[in-house]
């Protein structure tokens, strides 16, 4: 069975630094990792999508990589802004063809103006 | 807006009543999901339907739940006489299917059991 596993729960930091969150999981036989956020009160935004095959996947400020062997995640923010602060929660599929997804519990971020 | 929608966005009901929630996923998508959501913890699978039927559920989905995608569009979760655990936020999802679609959610319903 799948664990997700993100630390830390909690981070805060001044805007403009980059900063990293981090997100391991138990089996390696994944076939992708999304990665989302979400504002306090309400549902989960899609940020990237990263299939197995690749090992980066990038949006605006963001980029996600992915390390199966090791079983890890980074989600890396660039020049951070007050605007980025939410909870961001990592989620894996079951298997190709059930993809129902397994949650960490999310780290929260704050970015301090 | 062609996101995926959730009504009601918030409910307050008294122990023991029922309660329906209705998702509508992304037009194409003939893969939804629920999930339920507590605070402070990642979102937990409750079951999916692909187009009309449903594929899995849950052991958290116990028999006072229900969920049903008539048609293959629309979907909706119904809890019978509820319990104060049952407060939850309940989420959905959608995809494309088969493999390899990112899952795209809806703004959630927020239950309130008193």
């Amino acid at each position: 069975k799948q664990e997700v596993t993100q630390i830390p729960a909690a981070l805060s930091v001044p805007e403009g630094e980059n900063l990293v969150l981090n997100c391991s999981f138990t089996d390696s036989a994944i076939y992708n990792l999304q990665w989302f956020r979400q504002d306090p009160g309400k549902g989960l935004t899609s940020l990237l999508l990263i299939q197995s095959s690749q090992r980066e996947q990038t949006s605006g400020r963001l980029n996600a990589s992915l390390d199966k062997s090791s079983g890890r995640s980074t989600l890396y923010i660039a020049a951070s802004q007050p605007g980025d602060s939410a909870t961001y929660l990592c989620g894996l599929p079951q298997d190709f063809g059930n993809e129902k997804l397994t949650f960490g519990t999310g780290t929260r971020l704050t970015i301090i103006p | 807006d062609t996101g995926v929608s959730q009504n009601p966005r918030h409910k307050i009901t008294k122990r023991g009543q029922n309660v329906t929630f209705r998702c509508d996923p992304i037009s194409e998508h003939n893969r939804l999901y629920w999930y339920r959501q507590t605070l402070g913890q990642g979102p937990e699978f409750l079951t999916y339907f692909q187009n009309e039927a449903q594929l899995e559920k849950s052991r958290l989905l116990s028999d006072r739940f229900s969920a049903e995608r008539p048609k293959g569009s629309f979907s909706t979760l119904e809890i019978q006489r509820t319990e104060q655990g049952d407060s939850a936020m309940y989420l959905c999802a959608s995809s494309l299917a088969p493999g390899r679609g990112a899952q795209y959610f809806g703004p959630g319903t927020r239950l309130l059991v008193l």
